[in-house]
């Protein structure tokens, strides 16, 4: 079963715009991670923040974790249109059980 | 470092066959999990191995086995295949385990049930 849920379910926006994902989930996690997913091919993990941290960084992306509202955001500043694709966010309990959300289908125009 | 390997990466069989599947991990990596995307209901977790012994399982029929090799490959087998079988099965390895530390994933097997 997922646990964590995405919205929205798709983004559309223009190269150079900043897109923001949210996640929420349901019980208390160990950490949350985000993934992208390219059209066909297998996900490729982006971000790892563990339940004491409230915020990370890698590059363009910056993600959030407020585990009081159990939520957790991802940005992307300045989009490229190579940025389009799916992006899941999956929650890790405390036993190291995952679960994946539906994920948000982000499109970048170019 | 060579990513993870899936073999092979399209199949196609028929209502009732059987299928085994197979995923190379990074080198160094002892866990393997198995999750099975579909449109409709997402990632679903098969599986996990970590050196031979499967450490967790999630809830699919008795059809669906898994087994962890001493060199940590892995192989997925679906007995008697239904229709609904048909969906994109991914493999991930990684260094502590799922959960513990990142999922690299594989491109995946495309299976379709006829």
């Amino acid at each position: 079963s997922q646990q964590g849920e995405e919205d929205p379910q798709a983004l559309s926006i223009q190269e150079g715009e900043n897109a923001t994902m949210n996640c929420s989930y349901k019980t208390s996690i160990n950490n949350l991670q985000w993934y992208r997913q390219n059209s066909g091919r297998g996900l490729v993990h982006l971000i790892l923040i563990r339940s004491n941290e409230r915020e990370k960084h890698s590059g363009r992306l910056r993600v959030t974790l407020d585990t009081s509202k159990k939520s957790s955001s991802l940005l992307i500043t300045a989009s490229r249109a190579a940025d389009t694709a799916s992006y899941f966010c999956a929650t890790a309990d405390n036993n190291n059980d995952m679960r994946f959300g539906a994920g948000t289908r982000l499109t970048v125009k170019p | 470092k060579a990513g993870v390997t899936q073999t092979p990466r399209y199949l196609i069989k028929t209502r009732g066959q059987q299928v085994t599947l197979s995923c190379s991990p990074i080198s160094g990596h002892r866990s393997v999990s198995w999750y099975q995307q579909t449109p409709g209901q997402g990632l679903q977790f098969l599986f996990e191995y970590f050196s031979e012994t499967q450490r967790n399982k999630g809830n699919f029929p008795g059809r669906f086995s898994g087994r962890q090799f001493s060199n940590s490959r892995s192989e997925m087998n679906v007995s008697t295949l239904e229709l609904g079988d048909s969906a994109l099965y991914l493999c991930a390895s990684s260094l502590a385990g799922q959960g513990a530390s990142p999922l690299h994933f594989g491109n995946g097997t495309r299976l379709t049930v006829t």
